[in-house]
């Protein structure tokens, strides 16, 4: 149990358009999802908290008109990259809190803005 | 704030021998938990083991192990009889249970086992 899945796994886009990567729960509703990001080599930085129902909370220095969230139902967490640039390319990874408190961590999504 | 330190940025073992990862924290919370994953090449991040912090028994499973040392605040993670598979980033994590719930990381420890 305690699956999360991301989709697209890859995406390739170019400079200027926007793109959207989906975080679901598929064996359980979670009321709180999380949106990292993870650079070459370094460890995980937590970009916003999303709440089911509620404005997401952004981490300090994250661009909230960029990365937009929604959180529209128990099950599904969207990440939206606005007029993708190619410093916004990285690997995003989503995770959603079971009722356990643990994280379970989607597989993970490259982008690269051309 | 609370904060997580991971000093050992590389580490290298041989197959079948046993390696010791280090974590340590610092919070001036009581009730917390504490979490290594592990991030293989695939990037999926699979959780090793978790620690709460009320309870005294060291968490096991199979061959990995934790030395939880509270008033030291230190969460280290031993890997016994390592495999070739065990190659991987690991992360060591801390969480409150309150608020966001959200995780604090470690800057993570590549571990390599060799041949």
């Amino acid at each position: 149990g305690a699956v999360v899945s991301q989709h697209p796994s890859r995406v390739i886009c170019k400079s200027g358009t926007s793109v959207k990567i989906e975080c679901r729960s598929l064996d359980f509703q979670a009321t709180t999802m999380f949106w990292y990001r993870q650079f070459p080599k370094q460890s995980l930085m937590l970009m916003a908290t999303s709440n089911e129902g509620s404005k997401a909370t952004y981490e300090q220095g994250v661009e909230k008109d960029k990365f937009l969230i929604n959180h529209a139902s128990l099950t599904l967490s969207t990440l939206t990259v606005t007029s993708a640039h190619p410093e916004d390319s990285s690997f995003y990874i989503c995770s959603a809190r079971g009722t356990d408190y643990e994280q379970y961590f989607g597989p993970g999504t490259r982008l690269t803005v051309t | 704030a609370q904060t997580v330190t991971q000093s050992q940025p590389e580490m290298s073992v041989q197959e079948a021998e046993t390696v010791t990862l280090s974590c340590t924290y610092d919070t001036s919370e009581s009730n917390y938990y504490l979490f290594w994953y592990k991030q293989p090449p695939s990037r999926q991040m699979i959780l090793v083991i978790r620690q709460e912090a009320y309870k005294q028994q060291n968490a096991t499973e199979n061959r990995f192990s934790v030395n939880f040392q509270k008033a030291a605040k230190s969460f280290s993670l031993k890997i016994s009889d390592s495999q070739l598979g065990d190659t991987a980033m690991y992360f060591c994590a801390f969480m409150t249970p309150s608020g966001t719930y959200k995780y604090i990381f470690g800057t993570g420890t590549r571990l390599k086992v060799l041949a």
